[in-house]
């Protein structure tokens, strides 16, 4: 199993822009989280989803983040228009029901 | 809101100790708690933890949980270079499938 993928690795983008981060979880995981890391508020629960549903985005800051999860294997998180407070780390994590989570690579991202 | 506070937040010790990082939480409707570890990628998935009193062991990594005091201690044993990491405690709970992170533990183990 290739465990979750997440792309791009890093990214560095200029205020304003429109930011994309791309995960594919591991088959047959039927949950799907997205993480925020920076050192100042450590990991953060976004937004996650189940069965491809959002199940709950209060974590999600503000309007200018949007999920999607058009199919089991893929799910997107978008930023627009991105902003420096953004830069961060950006986990993607799948699981099944009571078992652990496996974490994706990561997406660092640099708004400047 | 649910809340997960580890110490120290970071630790440097001489390779061969022996190093106890704690966590404590406060969480609706407790599921498991669940310990990572970190280098400079992903978290990597050490143990869950679902029942009090009942330790776990991997190697020299060894973990309890205390459900009556909220809180549960990471054990690691003839410490090695390797061992370096950012170490994270996190609980499931709450009716939500996600977890609540604490902010880690960063441990530096010097040769």
């Amino acid at each position: 199993d290739a465990g979750v993928i997440q792309s791009p690795r890093h990214e560095v983008t200029e205020m304003g822009q429109e930011v994309t981060l791309r995960c594919k979880p591991i088959s047959g995981h039927n949950s799907l989280f997205w993480y925020r890391q920076t050192m100042m508020r450590g990991l953060e629960l976004l937004i996650y989803f189940n069965n491809n549903v959002p199940i709950d985005d209060s974590g999600m800051p503000e309007d200018r983040f949007s999920a999607k999860m058009p199919n089991a294997s893929f799910s997107t998180l978008k930023i627009q228009p991105s902003e420096p407070r953004d830069s961060a780390v950006y986990f993607c994590a799948s699981s099944r029901r009571d078992t652990g989570y496996t974490f994706g690579s990561g997406t660092r991202l640099t708004v400047v | 809101e649910d809340k997960v506070v580890q110490s120290p937040l970071s630790l440097v010790v001489h390779e061969g100790d022996t190093v106890t990082l704690n966590c404590s939480y406060e969480v609706t409707n407790f599921r498991s708690l669940l310990w990572y570890k970190q280098e400079k990628k992903a978290p990597t998935f050490l143990f869950m933890l679902t029942s009090s009193g009942i330790e776990k062991k991997s190697g020299r990594l060894s973990s309890i949980l205390d459900k009556k005091e909220l809180f549960s201690i990471l054990n690691i044993t003839a410490t090695q270079t390797g061992d370096s990491a950012i170490y994270l405690c996190a609980v499931s709970g709450g009716g939500a499938d996600g977890l609540t992170f604490g902010k880690g533990t960063h441990l530096i183990i010097q040769p």
